[in-house]
């Protein structure tokens, strides 16, 4: 069965720090991988894409990484700022026209 | 501007009470989406829809009803067979289907309460 797991479930930092959220998948054939970005009561927002040959990806602050063989993601998160308080999904796209697999998201605080 | 547009943004509904939401894009997309966020759990397929006319059932189908008589629109209705409908609904469109997706965009979301 296609799965995306993410952990943490939720994560609390200090304004300032870093943070790096996991993303584990068993999804085949495997096509790409996004990271999204929620904030409460909004639709989530593209962060990133990761295709199968790419390994690392920067978008600003933002910063994906794929391991296709350990069917691994992180997404590194820099020098936090307060508004990067969201949940953060994981979605995997599988090859041929089956539906996306969603993560259950990772719930991150930045407080000052 | 192109984009997703969802309405309306919180509705109440009393037991037993049909609901529709309503769901517009601009972006000339041929799949929607309809989605269930509930507090703590991922998003949930209701049903999508990949040309005009045509949809298919998701993971969570049961007590919902779709159509999709035009391209720009995609709404859903809540029957009253839905046993559990208070939840967070988001709706979505993207330029392909299955593994040549593409971004998903979504709308700012509808939240339906059942009183």
């Amino acid at each position: 069965k296609n799965q995306v797991e993410q952990s943490p479930q939720s994560l609390i930092i200090l304004e300032g720090k870093n943070c790096t959220l996991q993303c584990n998948y068993t999804v085949s054939p495997f096509s790409n991988l996004r990271w999204y970005k929620q904030d409460t009561g909004r639709g989530p927002v593209s962060l990133t894409i990761m295709t199968f040959s790419e390994n690392t990806k920067s978008n600003g602050r933002y910063t994906a990484t794929l391991d296709a063989d350990t069917k691994q993601s992180s997404l590194h998160i820099t020098a936090s700022q307060l508004s990067d308080s969201a949940s953060y999904i994981c979605v995997v796209s599988v090859a041929g026209n089956t539906p996306l697999v969603f993560g259950k998201g990772t719930r991150l605080s930045v407080i000052a | 501007d192109g984009g997703i547009t969802q309405s309306p943004k919180y509705l109440f509904r009393k037991e037993g009470q049909n609901v529709t939401l309503s769901c517009e894009q601009n972006l000339n997309h041929d799949a929607m989406y309809w989605y269930r966020q509930d507090p703590g759990q991922g998003l949930r397929l209701i049903y999508y829809s990949q040309i005009v006319n045509d949809f298919q059932k998701g993971d969570i189908a049961e007590g919902y009803s779709v159509s999709r008589e035009k391209k720009e629109s995609f709404p859903l209705t809540v029957t009253s067979a839905q046993k559990n409908p208070t939840a967070f609904y988001l709706c979505a469109s993207s330029p392909g289907t299955g593994g040549n997706t593409g971004e998903l965009f979504f709308g700012e979301g509808s939240r339906l309460t059942v009183l």
